[in-house]
């Protein structure tokens, strides 16, 4: 029963580093997001991929890049780390547009 | 374009009074609408959503909610509140014509004493 499933769930990174954060989904969904949440600002949209072999930019796509490696796999790399992406990093998915989205745990991300 | 204001930050009951969160939208189409609950460390948690169906919609441990357009409302609440009720609660919107892509409010930490 493990829903969807991020990794790794803490990680610190100097600047200039890259690092690629891992989200898995075992309910056969569709569609899946990356969000990232800053204090006060709720959540905002990186990435998303409608289904598979497609992927789109969201709300705050500069300095992330984004992989549906098949079904249940959606990754999210981040390039050249910079202290402004310090962050919470939620994964979310869904079977279609009119169901609610489920959200993993997340990735504390901090850059220093 | 989507837009959701939740009108406070903070919200402070004592156990066993009433909550009540409060969010307005705005929306060029007929929306859905969701709340949902942020537990310390953890996702989200789908509380309850609005597709149309029924104005007064009923959801987990409890709450619900009740969409008023004339007043672009979609306001959270609860008779009694219980301490495991302390946690971050977001109002979010759709747009049902397209695909969903949903939009966040900015959250309202709800706060328990007993």
């Amino acid at each position: 029963n493990a829903g969807v499933t991020q990794t790794p769930k803490f990680q610190v990174l100097k600047t200039g580093q890259s690092m690629t954060l891992q989200c898995a989904q075992d309910m056969n969904h569709n569609s899946m997001y990356w969000y990232r949440q800053d204090p006060g600002m709720g959540l905002r949209l990186i990435y998303y991929s409608a289904s598979e072999g497609t992927t789109d930019k969201g709300e705050v796509p500069n300095g992330y890049n984004v992989s549906r490696l098949n079904k249940r796999e959606f990754s999210l790399r981040l390039e050249s780390a910079a202290p402004s992406q310090t962050s919470v990093y939620f994964c979310a998915s869904t079977l279609r547009g009119d169901q609610p989205q489920h959200f993993g745990d997340g990735t504390r991300l901090s850059i220093l | 374009a989507q837009s959701v204001t939740q009108l406070d930050s903070h919200v402070s009951v004592s156990e066993g009074t009433p909550v009540l969160l409060r969010c307005n939208y705005s929306s060029s189409y007929s929306p859905s609408l969701f709340w949902y609950v942020q537990h310390p460390n953890k996702g989200l948690q789908l509380l309850l959503k609005y597709t149309s169906a029924a104005t007064l919609v009923k959801g987990i441990n409890g709450f619900e909610a009740e969409f008023k357009k004339s007043e672009t409302s979609f306001h959270l609440t609860k008779p009694s509140a219980h301490m495991s009720d302390a946690a971050e609660y977001f109002c979010v919107v759709s747009d049902q014509k397209g695909f969903q892509k949903l939009v966040f409010g900015t959250g309202t930490r709800l706060l328990v004493s007993p």
